[in-house]
């Protein structure tokens, strides 16, 4: 079975600062989805950055890009020139292409705190 | 484009009552729609997938006749807590998935905090 591991509860950068993210993953699997979403205190879920397992370029959305290492099996998030609105939970989500439910296996987040 | 609503966003009643919370897509056809429950401070952790048509599939540790879910079109799908106690207190949340479209993402709604008195 697959597992996503986010091993930092709790994130600080100062604002304007770069600041990282990491997520590993377990899977047996050589295609699959990976996600980033990000959950203010609003509770909404949005979709930050996705990145498809058999493209070898890294994804980017502006101030967001990620560090995706397939054989490390490792998804890391850099936030750029970070901004207080990126305050937040960031969740790292893996999907199988394969298993006809499209379902998401979630991190447990991190908390991610922007410093004025 | 991708918009799921759900409602209602907030919901007190008294215990012994049954709540129903509603997803819809409202611009496109989802064929999968997930059910998700938030502790605070926790990830999401999957109640159930429910396909349109069919009955839905239930995590393991998910009362099935607690947590009643109906699919019944390709834009609707509901959850009704039975019978709800305090400790069915927590915040519900629904994605879709686009009919056909694997590569895309889950397309979540705004959340419902429910609150049993």
């Amino acid at each position: 079975a697959q597992t996503v591991t986010q091993s930092q509860p709790e994130m600080s950068v100062q604002e304007a600062e770069t600041v990282t993210l990491s997520c590993t993953y377990d899977t047996s699997e050589s295609d699959y989805y990976l996600f980033w979403y990000k959950q203010p205190p609003s509770r909404q879920m949005i979709l930050v950055i996705r990145q498809e397992a058999y493209k070898q370029q890294n994804a980017t959305e502006n101030r967001f890009s990620v560090n995706f290492q397939k054989a490390a099996k490792s998804f890391s998030l850099k936030i750029s020139d970070s901004q207080l609105g990126d305050a937040a939970m960031y969740f790292c989500a893996y999907r199988s292409p394969n298993s006809g439910t499209y379902k998401y296996i979630f991190g447990t987040g991190t908390r991610l705190k922007v410093l004025a | 484009g991708a918009v799921v609503s759900q409602h209602p966003s907030w919901v007190i009643c008294k215990s012994g009552t049954s709540v129903k919370i509603e997803c819809r897509s409202l611009d496109f056809q989802a064929t999968t729609m997930f059910w998700y429950r938030q502790f605070p401070k926790q990830s999401l952790m999957l109640m159930a997938t429910s396909n349109e048509g069919s009955k839905a599939t239930y995590e393991q540790g998910v009362e099935k006749d607690k947590f009643l879910i109906n699919h019944a079109s390709l834009t609707l799908s509901t959850l009704t807590v039975t019978s709800a106690h305090p400790e069915d207190s927590s915040f519900y949340i629904c994605s879709a998935q686009s009919q056909g479209q694997s590569n895309q993402p889950q397309h979540f709604g705004d959340g419902t905090r429910l609150s049993i008195l």
